[in-house]
């Protein structure tokens, strides 16, 4: 079945600096790959999604890439700000469910 | 629009005790979802429900959790008897349709087995 990887499982970065948030999957029947922001205490939140037939997205101060040759695909957050400290997870869609990565816990230094 | 509530929000319980969560999702969504997030990790798929039947439960450990959702609206996940290793945080995300990829979650029901 798929499987999805992420890396890094902790990521500081300096308020202002960006940050990139790696996955890879295994099945190349994946067809749909959304970013989850997880504060504490709280559900995952959609905060930007791509589909298997394109190959980049941009939302504001984020961003997603898709690279299905490789079958990865990344989060890029610019200009971080303090907003921006959660758990990030990426996750893949075969028929509709999703495969989660295991997150990564992004902190955003003052 | 009104999110996903979820129900408690905390529990405590000691090991062999039962508990039931309660959902109720987006309004005029027909998809729900239950999943179990450990600590440190992704969510995992309990059951997934289209109207009121049940769509996908293949990792719901049926000799201890079950789940319903009788009128295709609300939905109860109940663990009888529950182990320690039951303690995770319990989400529910609903979305329109089969058909559609966005999943919304709710807040979560954070179990602890002691």
């Amino acid at each position: 079945g798929e499987n999805v990887e992420q890396h890094p499982s902790t990521l500081s970065v300096q308020e202002g600096d960006s940050a990139v948030i790696k996955c890879t999957y295994s099945d190349s029947a994946s067809n749909y790959f959304p970013w989850y922001k997880q504060e504490l205490g709280k559900g995952p939140q959609l905060i930007i999604d791509i589909r298997s037939n394109v190959g980049e997205k941009k939302d504001q101060r984020i961003a997603v890439t898709l690279n299905k040759t490789a079958k990865h695909f990344s989060l890029h957050i610019t200009e971080t700000q303090p907003e921006d400290s959660a758990v990030y997870f990426c996750a893949a869609s075969i028929s509709y469910q999703l495969i989660w990565g295991a997150g990564t816990k992004l902190i955003i230094k003052p | 629009e009104a999110g996903v509530a979820q129900s408690p929000r905390y529990k405590i319980i000691e090991k062999r005790q039962s508990v039931a969560f309660w959902c109720n999702p987006i309004s005029g969504h027909a998809t729900l979802y239950w999943y179990q997030q450990i600590l440190g990790q992704g969510p995992k798929l309990l059951i997934q429900f289209q109207n009121n039947g049940v769509v996908d439960d293949s990792q719901l450990p049926k000799d201890r959790f079950s789940a319903e959702r009788l009128k295709g609206v609300d939905s109860t996940l109940k663990i009888q008897p529950a182990k320690l290793e039951d303690s995770a945080v319990y989400l529910c995300a609903s979305s329109d349709s089969f058909s559609s990829y966005e999943q919304y979650f709710g807040p979560g029901t954070r179990l602890t087995v002691t």
